[in-house]
């Protein structure tokens, strides 16, 4: 079946300006994650979501960053006035259940300019 | 807090040579998950294996092996004859035992194999 998929693959931007970033999850997958990486390191946890609901958002950085699942399935991560700072991979995996492993998406690319 | 440590920040070996990459963790809990992911060029991560804290049995899978040893907080992946296909950089990752949490990944391990 279908893996995890993110849009686009690709972002470029301008200091300043907001960006949303979508993944669709493994079909039937309740268990939703964002993470982030940059360059030459491991991802970094930022969001968790068990259907709709955040369940655990300890890993976003500042307020800049927001992310929904309004209907449990697919989920956006917004990011307002971006800054250079935030250029980084973004990754979005799922799991079946929140207890299995995690299937991860191929990212989306943000630079910042 | 928990932390996973990937000391081998690259490695290169010649095609058909064996290589071990280390993992060693820091946690506080004692249910906990372990994971190997390799990241290939393309940029996606794929699951490689999962092992739970109760479960110290090394595994086989093909050319790959792992080794779990609580005792030293390790969690070390082996790659048997290696081949040129298994260029890429390799993380290791820690979960706590409860539901739904996230990953804490190693700084990962480049895996250079030359022809």
């Amino acid at each position: 079946g279908a893996g995890v998929s993110q849009t686009p693959s690709n972002k470029v931007t301008e200091k300043g300006k907001y960006v949303e970033l979508r993944c669709d999850p493994i079909s039937g997958h309740t268990a939703l994650y964002w993470y982030r990486q940059s360059l030459g390191q491991g991802p970094e946890f930022l969001i968790y979501f068990q259907g709709t609901g955040a369940a655990d958002d300890s890993g976003l950085p500042n307020d800049r960053f927001f992310a929904v699942r309004p209907e449990g399935s697919v989920s956006t991560l917004k990011i307002q006035r971006t800054e250079r700072g935030d250029s980084a991979v973004y990754l979005c995996a799922s799991s079946l259940t929140s207890f299995d492993e995690q299937f991860f998406g191929p990212g989306t690319r943000l630079t910042v300019l | 807090a928990q932390k996973v440590t990937q000391a081998q920040t690259e490695i290169s070996v010649v095609e058909k040579e064996d290589v071990t990459l280390d993992c060693v963790y820091e946690t506080r809990d004692t249910t906990y998950y372990l994971f190997w992911y390799k990241q290939p060029p393309s940029g996606e991560l794929v699951f490689l294996i999962r092992r739970n804290s109760f479960d110290e049995q090394n595994e086989i899978s093909g050319r790959y092996s792992w080794n779990f040893q609580k005792s030293t907080s390790s969690f070390n992946f082996t790659i048997t004859a290696s081949q040129v296909v298994d260029s890429a950089v390799y993380f290791c990752a820690l979960s706590r035992g409860n539901a739904g949490n996230m990953l804490t990944f190693g700084g990962g391990t480049r895996l250079m194999v030359k022809p």
